[in-house]
């Protein structure tokens, strides 16, 4: 079975803080997606990224930027120089490779507030 | 602009009411999901389909059962509420060549008293 811990369950930043939210998985699965949502106060989860687990290369995209190291099971999403639009929950998932139904598993979410 | 609508941002039942639940998508996507969002316990799948017709159990089916009738229409269906059915229920859509390419609706809060 498959696992996905996201152990802030609150971050609490002021503005232009980097904040890092922390996200590990479990899965006997070799190859695997790992995935970031948000979801704004509106409530829709927006998708922000997808990693396949034999692409360990870091990214980045403006002021997010995600660190996924396989032998620590860890899948890290920094934002650099928040902002108080960054305030939402945050979800970490985990989704096996070569299903066709798109089954995830997600982590129990992080609320980060960003103040003014 | 891909959408998936929910028919209720929020709905009030009693104990032992039957209840539904319903999410449309315009995407003619083949994957429909339903979730239940708890705080401390994050997105849990209840059930999810993939074809006309067809369903499959998520991680917690009990207590409810769903419908799809028509491509574009995923019912959630509570057949006797209870009070621990109180949540946030999030549908969700994604096409089948792409499963993880989903798509969310902007959720039902359910209040079961």
């Amino acid at each position: 079975a498959q696992k996905v811990t996201q152990a802030q369950t609150e971050i609490s930043v002021v503005e232009k803080e980097d904040v890092t939210l922390d996200c590990v998985y479990e899965t006997r699965d070799t190859t695997y997606y790992l995935f970031w949502y948000k979801q704004p106060p509106s409530g829709e989860l927006v998708f922000l990224i997808r990693r396949n687990s034999f692409d360990e290369q870091n990214e980045i995209s403006g002021r997010y930027s995600w660190n996924f190291q396989k032998s620590t099971s860890s899948f890290n999403f920094t934002i650099t120089a928040s902002q108080v639009v960054d305030s939402a929950v945050y979800f970490c998932a985990l989704g096996l490779w070569g299903t066709s139904y798109g089954k995830l598993t997600f982590g129990q979410g992080t609320i980060l507030t960003v103040h003014p | 602009d891909v959408k998936v609508t929910q028919s209720s941002r929020y709905l009030v039942k009693r104990t032992g009411e039957k209840v539904f639940l319903e999410c449309v998508q315009d995407m003619d996507h083949e994957n429909m999901f339903w979730y239940r969002q708890d705080p401390g316990l994050g997105l849990r799948l209840i059930y999810f389909s993939y074809d006309v017709k067809m369903k499959e159990k998520g991680d917690i089916p009990e207590g409810y059962s769903v419908s799809r009738e028509k491509k574009e229409r995923f019912s959630l269906i509570l057949e006797s509420a209870s009070t621990n059915q109180t949540s946030m229920y999030l549908c969700a859509s994604s096409p089948r060549r792409s499963p993880y390419e989903q798509y969310f609706g902007p959720g039902t809060r359910l209040t079961v008293t």
